[in-house]
């Protein structure tokens, strides 16, 4: 079974400048998450879809950041204008159960410096 | 609300003596538990999980945890580290409550280093 993956691996973009960020999910995993972690910061919550539906977007931090999950599979991450402050490490998770039992599946994450 | 606080951002330890990575959590439910490890340049996996049966679970690679709920401590322990440990430990905190409010919620890490 493959695990989740995630796609650029690394990205360096100008400020200013757009990028989007890609997960594929467990096949089958309706639960995606994407997690962030700044230098020096713990992991952090972003937001948590259910196949194609936001179900907590609570840990967005503003809108430039804007999550999709078109069809229920895989999910893009699109930051647009790019800031300083949005230099980290981008993971992707995925869980078939529901109700904080069901374990999350980590990608190897996305290393995005913003120069 | 919930939190973890991992009272350690570093440990050594030398290879063949016990680990032990420190974990105290706060949580308003009734909370599930896990330990997740980073090696470099890879990505997270699982260690162990706590969900409400043992106390002591037994996860992979030799590591296991205690839930103590009057400590309110989830601490990581290993026998005897080997060099291949040497990795950043992450202890998680997520609500045991039903649908709708899964996300995890992590310390800020451990970085365990092994000397020869």
């Amino acid at each position: 079974e493959a695990g989740v993956t995630q796609f650029p691996s690394h990205s360096v973009i100008e400020k200013g400048q757009t990028v989007t960020l890609r997960c594929d999910p467990i096949s089958g995993h309706d639960n995606l998450y994407w997690y962030r972690r700044v230098m020096g910061k713990e992991i952090k919550f972003l937001l948590h879809f259910v196949k194609e539906s936001k179900q907590d977007e609570s840990g967005m931090p503003n809108n430039r950041f804007l999550a999709e999950r078109t069809g229920g599979t895989y999910s893009t991450l699109k930051v647009q204008p790019a800031e300083l402050e949005d230099s980290g490490v981008y993971f992707c998770a995925s869980s078939h159960r529901t109700g904080g039992r069901g374990e999350q599946y980590f990608g190897p994450g996305t290393r995005l410096t913003v120069t | 609300a919930q939190s973890v606080t991992q009272l350690d951002s570093h440990v050594s330890v030398s290879e063949g003596t016990p680990v032990l990575l420190r974990c105290n959590y706060s949580s308003s439910y009734s909370p599930s538990l896990f330990w997740y490890v980073q090696h470099p340049n890879k990505g997270l996996q699982l260690l162990l999980k706590y969900t409400s049966a043992a106390t002591l679970v037994k996860g992979i690679n030799g590591f296991e945890a205690e839930f103590k709920k009057s400590e309110t401590s989830f601490h990581l322990t290993k026998p005897s580290a080997h060099m291949s440990d040497a990795a950043e430990y992450f202890c998680v905190v997520s609500p045991r409550i039903s649908f709708g409010n899964e996300k995890l919620t992590f310390g800020t890490g451990t970085r365990l280093t092994i000397i020869p």
